[in-house]
C-alpha cells in the first residue's frame, strides 16, 4: 500500500513570496490533515478535511494560508505572502475517517525555509 | 498554550536497558493518548495508544502507562535497541472530537550500542 505522498520535499523562498505544497493521501482515506511543525516543536494541526469539506481550520492563519481539496482526494496548501516565521516542516496526514480511533498516516513532509 | 508537554528534550540509554519517556497534559477533556516515533526526513509513525478507561497498554517491547489523576503518561521500551533511536512524540485527543491530535514537543531517544 502506497503511503502519503508530498511534494516538493524542500523549498527555499524569500519573504513575501508565494509557495504551494501538494499532498496525495492514501487511497480510500476520506480525511486529510495539514500540520505545521516548527523546529523544536511538535506538529500543530492547521486544517482538517473530510472528503472535500473542511472539518476544522481554526488554527489556519487565513490571512495568508489557504488550502483546498477540490475533488476529495489530493490537496494543496498555499502560503501567500510568506513570512520568516513560516519556516517549518509542513506535514500531510490521512486517515480512513474522523474517528479518533482512525490512525493518522503521515507523509515525509515539505521543509520550507523563508529567507 | 502547550496542552501536551514533554519536558525532556533528549534521553540516552544503553542498549538492552529500559527507556522511559514522559508526557504531561493539561486539558482534562483529553481521553485518548498516542505515541508517535519519527526518524529524520520521515513523517511520524504511530507506535502505541491508550484510552482513558485503561491505565496500561502493552505491545511487544512497548508499554504505555496512564495516570489520569496526575495527567501523566509514560512510554516504556524494554529492552531498548539501537533501532529505537528516534524522536518520540506524545499526542492527545478527545474521543468526542474530530480526531484532532495535540502533540508534545518530542523527546530524542538515543540508544547506545
Amino acid at each position: 500500500e502506497a503511503g502519503v505522498a508530498q511534494s516538493p520535499r524542500y523549498k527555499i523562498i524569500e519573504k513575501r513570496q508565494s509557495v504551494a505544497f501538494w499532498c496525495n493521501p492514501i487511497s480510500g482515506h476520506a480525511t486529510l490533515y495539514w500540520y505545521q511543525q516548527i523546529l523544536g516543536q511538535g506538529p500543530k494541526l492547521l486544517i482538517q478535511f473530510q472528503n472535500n469539506g473542511v472539518v476544522d481550520d481554526s488554527q489556519l492563519p487565513k490571512d495568508r494560508f489557504s488550502a483546498e481539496r477540490l475533488k476529495g482526494v489530493d490537496s494543496t496548501l498555499k502560503i501567500q505572502p510568506a513570512k520568516l516565521e513560516d519556516s517549518a516542516v509542513y506535514l500531510c496526514a490521512s486517515s480512513l475517517g474522523t474517528s479518533t480511533y482512525n490512525e493518522q498516516f503521515f507523509g515525509p513532509g515539505t521543509r520550507l525555509t523563508v529567507l | 498554550d502547550q496542552q501536551v508537554k514533554q519536558n525532556s528534550p533528549s534521553l540516552s540509554v544503553q542498549e538492552g536497558r529500559i527507556s522511559i519517556l514522559n508526557c504531561d497534559y493539561t486539558n482534562s477533556m483529553f481521553d485518548y493518548f498516542l505515541w508517535y516515533k519519527k526518524y529524520p526526513a520521515e513523517g511520524p509513525t504511530f507506535l502505541i495508544s491508550i484510552s482513558s478507561i485503561k491505565d496500561k497498554n502493552e505491545d511487544g517491547r512497548f508499554t504505555v502507562f496512564l495516570n489520569k489523576s496526575a495527567k501523566h503518561l509514560s512510554l516504556h521500551i524494554v529492552p531498548s535497541q539501537p533501532g529505537d533511536s528516534a524522536v518520540y512524540f506524545c499526542a492527545a485527543s478527545a474521543l468526542t472530537g474530530a480526531n484532532n491530535l495535540f502533540f508534545g514537543t518530542g523527546t530524542r531517544l538515543t540508544v547506545i550500542p
